[in-house]
């Protein structure tokens, strides 16, 4: 099993809908969950993490962790062309040793 | 400005050669990584570093090899022991225990010819 699980897609949404973007992790422990938006040929970008179950919105992004079932998830409200990406889920682990491992990334593809 | 440097942008190397990728932060993080990204693959951990002088192998470390002489540096070798070391290579940081937010590095593309 994957530390950080997400399928890569392409996850297709037209103009104006909400994208819903996926990710499960294996470390229980875990303390600390991120979303990165890539641009092709670009580095990852921190949108918005998280740490507390629940949801934490900041403009069109909403983040959702729940630990008891190992899942955290990003909305996008409203999508936009320029959100076309590929989205990047970390998890920071809770070893001694901190380190963040990634999942393979959910292409985005908002259609207008 | 803060900010995590890494060089060159793009690099090539022939069959059989090493080669060193710089990074270099200055935001007073104890904790460095790299990463390098495949087409499909997403980003895979090569070696991460807590503190200086000491370092751990990630998922990939066969065929890198790195230094923590100092907390801003965290330099990458590929050695010739890497057989398919051609990819995009990504430098991170994080102030450690605690974190909530990794930096990156713009990233090195090295290519061998």
């Amino acid at each position: 099993q994957k530390e950080v699980e997400q399928n890569s897609g392409p996850l297709s949404v037209p103009e104006g809908a909400i994208a819903s973007l996926n990710c499960t992790y294996s470390d229980r422990g875990s303390q600390s969950f991120f979303w990165y938006r890539q641009y092709s040929g670009k580095s990852p970008e921190l949108i918005m993490f998280i740490y507390s179950n629940g949801d934490k919105e900041d403009g069109r992004f909403t983040a959702q962790l729940n630990k008891a079932s190992q899942y955290v998830s990003l909305l996008i409200r409203d999508s936009q062309p320029s959100d076309s990406a590929t989205y990047l889920c970390a998890v920071l682990n809770s070893g001694g040793y901190q380190k963040v491992t990634f999942g393979i990334g959910t292409k985005l593809q908002v259609i207008p | 400005d803060g900010g995590i440097t890494q060089s060159p942008k793009y690099l090539f190397r022939k069959e059989g050669q090493n080669v060193t990728l710089s990074c270099e932060q200055n935001l007073n993080h104890d904790a460095m990584y790299w990463y390098r990204q495949d087409p499909g693959q997403g980003l895979r951990l090569i070696y991460y570093s807590q503190i200086v002088n000491d370092f751990q192998k990630g998922d990939i470390a066969e065929g890198y090899s790195v230094s923590r002489e100092k907390k801003e540096s965290f330099p990458l070798t590929v050695t010739s022991a890497q057989k398919n070391p051609t990819a995009f290579y990504l430098c991170a940081s994080t102030r450690g225990p605690g974190s909530t937010e990794a930096f990156f590095g713009q990233g090195t593309r090295l290519t061998v010819v």
